[in-house]
């Protein structure tokens, strides 16, 4: 049972344009969320988060939006740069700030920035 | 910022052998570290939350006597592949969260690269 789904594989965008990533769950006791950038042979470097008390939060040209209700939750990056090119996984966490909390992922969705 | 590594790299191995990968939080003590494992073109599996001095807790379907987990001091977990057959080669990546940090926030580890032949 797939508790964090991400149901585009893949994403192709044009270079300057808005890239738009997209995210399900389905366990409401989530709390935290978080994306994460990965390429092939490496551990995923974080890029950006929101706790459920908030429904958008914003670093550059990434935000985060957490639709509660409809327990989705969506990347912006804006404007998409070659460089964005890339594994984007969204990931959650109950009890976060307990230090055995579990991030669970999502199947990652690659995204192509082209010029 | 905090800093996880992972030793080896990558590593090949004959089948029936055991393999050890060891995870180290360089600048922080980590009571907690994970561990995941990532098929190709396939999400990140949470295998093993590695407690410092207990016994690690397994995720479901994971088997312990397998995939044996130590976590010996606060910098240091180690995961060992017991008895290796190719369908255990994989990629595996270790996290572990720095209680002290502001942000609570986990850090990764850049993986390890099993190869069972």
């Amino acid at each position: 049972d797939q508790q964090v789904k991400q149901n585009s594989p893949s994403l192709s965008v044009q270079e300057g344009r808005i890239s738009i990533l997209n995210c399900d769950y389905t366990n409401s006791m989530f709390d935290y969320f978080l994306w994460y950038k990965k390429y092939p042979a490496e551990g995923p470097t974080f890029l950006i988060s929101i706790s459920s008390i908030k429904d958008k939060n914003e670093d550059g040209r990434f935000t985060v939006f957490l639709n509660k209700s409809a327990k989705h939750l969506s990347l912006h990056i804006v404007p998409s740069q070659p460089g964005d090119s890339a594994v984007y996984f969204c990931a959650a966490s109950a009890n976060w700030y307990s230090s055995a909390s579990k991030i669970i992922f999502g199947s990652g969705t690659r995204l192509s920035i082209r010029p | 910022g905090a800093v996880v590594s992972q030793h080896p790299s990558r590593v090949i191995c004959k089948s029936g052998t055991s393999v050890k990968i060891e995870c180290r939080s360089l600048d922080f003590q980590a009571t907690t570290m994970f561990w995941y494992r990532q098929f190709p073109k396939q999400s990140l599996m949470l295998m093993a939350t590695s407690n410092e001095g207990s016994k690690a807790t397994y995720e479901q379907g994971v088997e312990k006597d397998k995939f044996l987990i130590n976590h010996a001091s606060l910098t240091l977990s180690t995961l060992t592949v017991t008895s290796a057959h190719p369908e255990d080669s994989s990629f595996y990546i270790c996290s572990a969260r720095d209680p002290a940090g502001v942000s609570y926030e986990q850090y990764f580890g850049p993986g390890t690269r099993l190869t069972v032949t």
